[in-house]
């Protein structure tokens, strides 16, 4: 249980143009899920946190215009990359809660490799 | 604002050989994670530590986790090559959502 995926796994895009990634609860309802980005040999940084039916809260320094998330349903999160630019190439990597779980562990997605030229 | 530090940064070890990374953080918590990366793929968990004195062991690696000190340790018993990866702890900030993650320890386990 507790299965996490994402989608694409890798793209390469061209400069300006905008990027959809998808994050999904495979087997259980998350009412949260959460966006993270890694740069090469670097760790995770918190993006934003995504509720369903609400609007994400993005941290300190993270441009919401440009990082467009939406948590439509209980198992299905998005994060757009508007006018992607080579500084935005990075892994990006979602997580979610189950719902019903009382110990509130984030189960990781396998990560989405963006590469924009 | 929740910090957490991670040490050492990169550790080269022999195999056979023990070591023991450390994570600090800086203020109240009660949900400390350790996960495992390796390179191009997602996180892994390894343990969840939810109350002090916690201690979980799984195969060569045992963490610990003392929250008065803020202190969690992942100790690697006879290490062997298949160890080799970078290590993660994390911390969850008390009543708050967010999870903040150490710079992660790179360990490379030699033949």
């Amino acid at each position: 249980g507790a299965v996490v995926s994402q989608h694409p796994s890798r793209v390469i895009c061209k400069s300006g143009t905008s990027v959809k990634i998808e994050c999904r609860s495979l087997d259980f309802q998350a009412t949260t899920m959460f966006w993270y980005r890694q740069f090469p040999k670097q760790s995770l940084m918190l993006m934003a946190t995504s509720n369903e039916g609400s609007k994400a809260t993005y941290e300190q320094g993270v441009e919401k215009d440009k990082f467009l998330i939406n948590h439509a349903s209980l198992t299905l999160s998005t994060l757009t990359v508007t006018s992607a630019h080579p500084e935005d190439s990075s892994f990006y990597i979602c997580s979610a809660r189950d719902r019903l779980d009382g110990g509130n562990e984030q189960f990781f997605g396998p990560g989405t490799r963006l590469t924009v030229l | 604002e929740l910090k957490v530090e991670q040490n050492p940064l990169f550790l080269s070890m022999q195999e056979g050989k023990n070591y023991t990374i450390y994570c600090n953080y800086s203020t109240t918590s009660d949900r400390l994670y350790w996960y495992r990366q390796d390179p191009g793929k997602s996180l892994e968990s390894l343990f969840v530590l939810l109350s002090n004195g916690a201690v979980k062991q799984e195969g060569r690696l045992m963490a610990s986790l003392d929250t008065k000190a803020r202190l969690s340790t992942l100790h690697i018993t006879a290490a062997v090559h298949d160890l080799s990866a970078t290590y993660f702890c994390a911390v969850e900030e008390y009543n708050n959502n967010d999870m903040r993650f150490g710079a992660g320890t790179r360990l490379t386990v030699k033949p």
